[in-house]
């Protein structure tokens, strides 16, 4: 079935750093692709998404693009802030075949210090 | 207010108890969704129903059920509480009218302890 790994955590960074995390996945239809954020104590947010392959994601300084050839779709963010500190997970859906039901990566934990 | 709401925020109780955790939406979504979230495995879906009369069994569902009693209300219920069942519970909701790449809604979880 359809899968999807993120990078393993928890990653700690001093502010105005550079931030990758490492998505993949694999999957046997042509599904959307989503970074989720979770800060403490909240439910998840939709931080950014793509739709088709070469699309490219961005929001809040955060961009990703949907990499078909290498089923990758890494998240990436030039200068960190100590306000990023969250879980991310990396999450992909079917529309089409699984009628959008998610399925999530497990999750890399980010620490921005001062 | 909160489109996605979950009650209790925070429930501790003892193996073989009966337990009802309840999800309500404002966002007028026909699709709701229940996930557990454990440390190191991300979220794994439990139950999901499409409308009020399409309710399905998600990658999880053993010692789970589920009710939707209207298009707003969506509740899961462990019939009988075991330890293993602790971990964050989430409730979540989309509009099937955004085709691919519909995001889906979150309410802010409940913490489930089972002793």
């Amino acid at each position: 079935g359809d899968s999807v790994t993120q990078m393993e955590g928890p990653v700690t960074l001093s502010e105005e750093a550079c931030l990758t995390i490492n998505c993949t996945y694999t999957a046997t239809g042509y599904p959307s692709l989503f970074w989720y954020v979770q800060y403490p104590g909240e439910g998840l947010q939709l931080l950014l998404k793509a739709t088709k392959a070469d699309d490219k994601g961005s929001n809040k300084g955060f961009e990703a693009t949907y990499r078909k050839e290498t089923t990758s779709f890494h998240l990436e963010k030039g200068s960190v802030q100590v306000s990023d500190s969250a879980v991310y997970f990396c999450a992909l859906s079917d529309y089409y075949n699984q009628g959008g039901k998610l399925i999530f990566g497990q999750g890399t934990e980010l620490s921005v210090k001062p | 207010d909160a489109d996605v709401t979950q009650t209790p925020r925070n429930r501790i109780t003892k193996t073989g108890k009966r337990i009802m955790l309840e999800c309500s939406q404002t966002k007028g979504h026909d699709r709701m969704y229940w996930y557990r979230q454990d440390p190191g495995l991300g979220l794994r879906l439990i139950y999901y129903s499409f409308d009020v009369k399409d309710i399905n069994k998600g990658e999880i569902s053993d010692g789970y059920s589920v009710s939707r009693q209207a298009q707003a209300k969506f509740s899961l219920s462990l019939e009988s509480a075991i330890p293993n069942q602790t971990a964050l519970y989430f409730c979540a909701t989309s509009d099937p009218g955004q085709g691919a790449g519909q995001p889906q809604h979150f309410g802010d979880g409940t913490r489930l302890s089972i002793l």
